[in-house]
């Protein structure tokens, strides 16, 4: 079993609809998760961090987070073409393990 | 404040060379690491560095060494190429708190093709 799991997609939303990413993990010491955003190319740039259970909400985009599922997932409301994108999920192996393990990332698309 | 920068940007190797992919951060970070990246396998830690002074490996450390060679800066080597290492390299630092796993932040990788 993979550490970090995600569907890899393509997933496709209609602009200005709302976009569910969902991301597993193994690990039930991990506290600490983090979705990167990566266009085609390019490095990976922080969306959210996320360390307790709920929801935290930073403009368009919402991270759920539910240790007792192991389920971490990003929402994106409002999407617009500018956020198709491979959006990445990673956890950390342990309480302040400075370590990520990364998911294969889930590729979207915002159809205009 | 430039981030974390990585030279070269690209680099096409021939099989048996070696060569030294470099890394320098300006955020005062304590932690630096090496990631590569393959076609829908996402990011695969190579090696990091917790602090100055040491080196640890990752999940796939074979077929390279690396070099804390100060805060700023953490070098990755290739000693003898091989075609399985062509990819995209990315370099990424973060700072150390201690009770949480920090941000990375990631530099604009280096893509290396070996023929």
């Amino acid at each position: 079993q993979k550490e970090v799991e995600q569907n890899s997609g393509p997933l496709s939303v209609p602009e200005g609809a709302i976009a569910s990413l969902n991301c597993t993990y193994s690990d039930r010491g991990s506290q600490s998760f983090f979705w990167y955003r990566q266009y085609s190319g390019k490095s990976p740039e922080l969306i959210m961090s996320i360390y307790s259970n709920g929801d935290k909400e930073d403009g368009r985009f919402t991270a759920q987070l539910n240790k007792a599922s192991q389920y971490v997932s990003l929402l994106i409301r409002d999407s617009q073409p500018s956020d198709s994108a491979t959006y990445l999920c990673a956890v950390d192996l342990m309480k302040g393990a400075q370590k990520l393990v990364f998911g294969q990332g889930t590729r979207l698309t915002i159809n205009p | 404040n430039a981030g974390v920068t990585q030279t070269p940007k690209f680099q096409v190797l021939k099989t048996g060379q070696s060569m030294t992919l470099q890394c320098a951060q300006d955020m005062n970070h304590n932690s630096m690491y090496w990631y590569r990246q393959d076609p829908g396998m996402g990011l695969r830690l190579i090696y990091y560095s917790a602090s100055e002074g040491t080196t640890d490996k990752g999940e796939v450390p074979n077929g390279y060494n690396v070099s804390r060679l100060n805060k700023r800066e953490f070098s990755l080597r290739l000693e003898s190429a091989a075609p399985s290492q062509t990819s995209v390299y990315f370099c990424a630092s973060s700072q150390k708190t201690g009770w949480s796993t920090d941000t990375q932040y990631f530099g604009p990788g280096t893509r290396l093709t070996v023929l």
